[in-house]
């Protein structure tokens, strides 16, 4: 098992500039997110999903969408980046049967100038 | 909501010495709680979980963590650090039932030879 796989790894992008964050998972996992981290702050819930087709909104969802079309796969839209979009961003799955442990990927470290 | 204070954003520890992270929960039902740890560059690894079991966990390296419900802590300890020990370690929170997590801002252990 591959496990959660993000891509790309790292990312530059201009002030304006939309692009797409994917996550995949193996694990056959219900509930997928997303999170940022930036210093001093922890991880903060971005968007979340319990299954396919269903979404919702964690702490800060400002400027992000998602969207769940199959149980693996689980890609962050960035509509018009901003500096303050400067993060390190982990998808994270996880599955009720597995008390929620969340399983996290490499991250993907966004520069947004 | 649920959420985690871990007090001390720095904490230095001489090698050989006891690990002690503090961590301290809110949650309206009963939690499920969990210690990550993240060395640089790298995404989230679980070291331990409490999910309405025993409530001396046992971890990962040789951590552990006690539930204490009077108290809402979840303190991880580890009675002997090492150099590999040094790394960023973020408590979290989950709320039975439901897979928001909800986590702390993280302690930075420094290992001194």
């Amino acid at each position: 098992n591959a496990g959660v796989t993000q891509t790309p790894k790292f990312q530059v992008l201009k002030t304006g500039q939309s692009m797409t964050l994917q996550c995949a998972q193996d694990m056959n996992h219900e509930y997928m997110s997303w999170y940022r981290q930036d210093p001093g702050m922890g991880l903060r819930l971005i968007h979340y999903s319990v299954g396919a087709g269903i979404t919702d909104q964690g702490e800060v969802p400002n400027g992000y969408n998602v969207s769940r079309s199959t149980t693996e796969d689980f890609p962050l839209r960035l509509l018009s980046a901003a500096p303050s979009q400067t993060s390190v961003y982990f998808c994270a799955s996880s599955s009720p049967t597995e008390a929620y442990e969340q399983y996290f990927g490499p991250g993907t470290r966004l520069t947004v100038t | 909501a649920q959420s985690v204070t871990q007090l001390g954003s720095h904490v230095s520890v001489s090698e050989g010495a006891l690990v002690l992270l503090r961590c301290n929960y809110s949650s309206s039902v009963p939690p499920y709680l969990f210690w990550y740890v993240q060395y640089p560059n790298q995404g989230l690894q679980l070291l331990l979980k409490y999910t309405s079991a025993a409530t001396l966990v046992k971890g990962i390296n040789g951590f552990e963590a006690e539930f204490k419900k009077s108290e809402t802590s979840f303190h991880l300890t580890k009675p002997s650090a090492h150099m590999s020990d040094a790394a960023e370690y973020f408590c979290a929170v989950s709320e039975y039932g439901n897979n928001r997590l909800a986590f702390g801002k993280g302690n930075q252990v420094v290992v001194i030879p």
